[in-house]
């Protein structure tokens, strides 16, 4: 079964930095898929937050950066701000799935 | 930039159909886009249902695959979902969403706000 699997939780306090991991499989980050990231704040939709590892939409701040090495990938949140709490899924495509496959998601919680 | 809304049934008995609508403005539903629909369980993560390119062709999830289908339609700007076959599993908040497509990369660059789905007799 393909899987994107997130730490369940990350914490930190304000202007501190934070990462949240994405581990993949063959079929979809060590297949060179293209990660992206997401967030979610409390009772909104979802909100592309990176797209194609490392680039941000218009209007992200530069303190969300990401990046991917073989099976894995990571988000990186600097300078944490209260505002940044809030869920994240990482998502690739696989190719067992033919489809997109989504993370667990991670809650940050801004201490 | 695309605004897109979600609409139908927020009740759905065991057994029936879910049917929703995701009605597109600010942009074509007839342009060079793909459409998706993605779900989410109360309290749980993002699973993705299927996608419907603009030259209509379909992809599903595997696992939903003999359950749903994705249409559009032009003449209202809007594409839709129909789940068969309903249980208290599909209960979610179900997402419509634009889809950015390059080589070697599909994600979702665009969502709706979101409508909460539940089965329930």
């Amino acid at each position: 079964q393909s899987v994107l699997t997130q730490p369940p939780s990350v914490s930190g306090a304000p202007g501190q930095r934070v990462t949240i991991s994405c581990i993949g499989s063959s079929s979809n980050i060590g297949a060179r898929y293209d990660v992206h990231w997401y967030q979610q704040l409390p009772g909104t939709a979802p909100k592309l937050l990176i797209y194609g590892n490392n680039n941000r939409p218009s209007g992200v701040p530069d303190r969300f950066s990401g990046s991917k090495s073989g099976t894995s990938a990571s988000l990186a949140i600097t300078g944490l701000q209260a505002e940044d709490e809030a869920d994240y899924f990482c998502q690739s495509y696989d190719s067992s799935l033919s489809g997109p496959l989504f993370g667990g998601g991670t809650k940050l919680t801004v201490l | 930039q695309v605004q897109l809304q979600e609409s139908g049934p927020g009740l759905v008995k065991p057994s029936g159909t879910l049917s929703l609508s995701c009605a597109v403005s600010g942009g074509s539903i007839s342009s060079n886009n793909w459409w998706s629909w993605v779900r989410q369980p109360p309290g749980k993560g993002l699973e993705w249902i299927g996608q419907i390119s603009h030259s209509g062709g379909t992809s599903y999830n595997p696992s939903l695959k003999s359950r749903v289908s994705i249409s559009k339609d032009m003449s209202k700007s809007q594409f839709s979902l129909k789940l068969n076959s309903v249980t208290a599993a599909d209960t979610a908040v179900y997402y419509c969403a634009t889809v950015g497509i390059a080589v070697g990369r599909l994600y979702f660059d665009n969502w709706g706000q979101g409508t909460l789905v539940t089965v329930s007799s």
